[in-house]
């Protein structure tokens, strides 16, 4: 198979605090996940690349200082939302490829998502 | 820039056909096909990574015609689990190893009983 395990599913936070967002590849390595954003009935904008052992790549108008990536091993990758207000309530998702082997099968995979709510 | 998607929307019956287009304004080298139901992950469809390619499982196939860097879903005898939102999906190179994986505007189909 190809899961990609997200925690947690969904958070409600106060306004002004840091949550963080973490997200596993349990039967496979991932040296690279994705993370992405999706407001209500739009399509899901890619926030940054998470790299093994090296920094994260962001996307132009993501502030990378706001959403903290840190990529600790091969199956893990976290994704910290700080100081944490209203207009970041979104669904995050975060995704990894499989091998060449499984490529065509699996594709990108994704974690089920995390509903963030900021109150 | 991402890929775009047409129709918006869509609304069948069950049994009706649906197609549902993806075009970019940049070149396109492998063009993939996922579901969304709402507030889940999006689930893989399939890959389609050369122009002219023409693939299919059951009754959701797509194609591929790179030249015009377009890409189709074909839906037929569409069922009530074939209900949530299409995206298409095209690959830009990364800041990494892996390259990242843009998604279209996304379609919403509804089919009703």
């Amino acid at each position: 198979g190809a899961v990609v395990s997200q925690h947690p599913s969904w958070v409600i936070c106060k306004s002004g605090t840091s949550v963080k967002i973490e997200c596993r590849s349990l039967d496979f390595q991932a040296t690279t996940m994705f993370w992405y954003r999706q407001f209500p009935k739009q399509s899901l904008m890619l926030m940054a690349t998470s790299n093994e052992g090296s920094k994260a790549t962001y996307e132009q108008g993501v502030e990378k200082d706001k959403f903290l990536i840190n990529h600790a091993s091969l199956t893990l990758s976290t994704l910290t939302v700080t100081s944490a207000h209203p207009e970041d309530s979104s669904f995050y998702i975060c995704s990894a490829r499989v091998g060449a082997r499984e490529y065509l099968r699996y594709g990108y995979t994704f974690g089920s998502g995390t509903r963030l709510t900021v109150v | 820039q991402q890929p775009v998607q047409s129709p918006q929307a869509v609304i069948l019956r069950e049994g009706e056909d649906a197609v549902i287009n993806c075009s970019s304004s940049k070149a396109l080298y492998s063009v993939h096909w996922y579901r969304q139901k709402h507030g889940e992950a999006p689930v893989f469809l399939m890959i389609l990574l050369k122009g002219g390619e023409q693939k299919g499982h059951e009754k959701i196939s797509a194609s591929f015609n790179e030249k015009k860097q377009q890409s189709s879903l074909y839906l037929t005898a569409s069922q009530l689990s074939y209900s949530g939102t299409y995206f298409c999906g095209t690959l830009r190179p990364g800041g990494g190893a892996t390259n990242k994986l843009i998604f279209g505007t996304g379609t919403l189909l509804a089919v009703q009983p």
